[in-house]
């Protein structure tokens, strides 16, 4: 079973959706989250940092779910340049170990 | 504060060759990590460095591969002997604790003919 795992997508969605990815970890000792974006052909940009129980910047949100071991990523009002595709990161903070899930692909459509 | 940097950033090898990748991390940043992703794939996991130490090898292939971090000087990922199976981005990040938020280059492509 993988650390990290999420739904590949594509997620197809019109500008001015609203979209929402949900990724899982299997590592209850698991300390900190965070999502990335890439977009193709390029690195891996963070996006937002999950200490706690969530956080939200903008029309992103981020929660997490200790008791059911899952991270979710909420965009609002959707833009064509939200299109990429999102990573989600487990940290583990004994082992200074990071673990990336395979992303999901977003296309946000006019 | 100049990012994480990372040349050359492309590099084209023929089989057999050796391959030299490196990588500056952000200014403070002491802990370093490569990743390898290959076309329309995830990214994977290869090595952690600290400056003079390897932490965790445990995504580095056992043959051809090595990963260092001196005292002075960038990060260097060498392929010895270099595949097409190698062909790759090839992405290094940065961190100043181990415990946060890593940075990464713009990562080097390589292509092996």
């Amino acid at each position: 079973r993988k650390e990290v795992e999420q739904d590949p997508g594509p997620f197809n969605v019109p500008e001015g959706a609203t979209v929402a990815f949900n990724c899982t970890y299997s590592n209850s000792a698991s300390q900190s989250f965070f999502w990335y974006r890439q977009d193709c052909r390029k690195e891996p940009k963070l996006l937002m940092s999950v200490y706690s129980s969530g956080n939200e910047d903008g029309r992103f949100t981020a929660q997490l779910n200790r008791a059911s071991q899952y991270i979710s990523l909420l965009i609002r009002d959707s833009k064509l340049s939200d299109s990429a595709t999102y990573l989600c990161v487990a940290l583990l903070y004994n082992f200074n170990k990071f673990y990336f899930g395979s992303g999901t692909k977003l296309n946000v459509k006019p | 504060n100049a990012g994480v940097m990372q040349n050359p950033r492309h590099l084209v090898r023929r089989r057999g060759q050796e391959a030299r990748l490196r990588c500056s991390p952000m200014k403070g940043h002491s802990h370093v990590y490569w990743y390898r992703q290959l076309p329309e794939e995830g990214l994977k996991f290869m090595v952690y460095l600290q400056k003079e130490n390897i932490i965790d090898e445990s995504g580095m292939p056992k043959e051809r591969f090595s990963a260092e971090f001196p005292k002075e000087g960038p990060s260097i990922l060498r392929i010895q002997q270099v595949v097409r199976g190698d062909s790759a981005a090839y992405f290094c990040a940065s961190s100043p604790s181990g415990q946060g938020e890593q940075f990464f280059g713009p990562g080097t492509r390589l292509t092996v003919l």
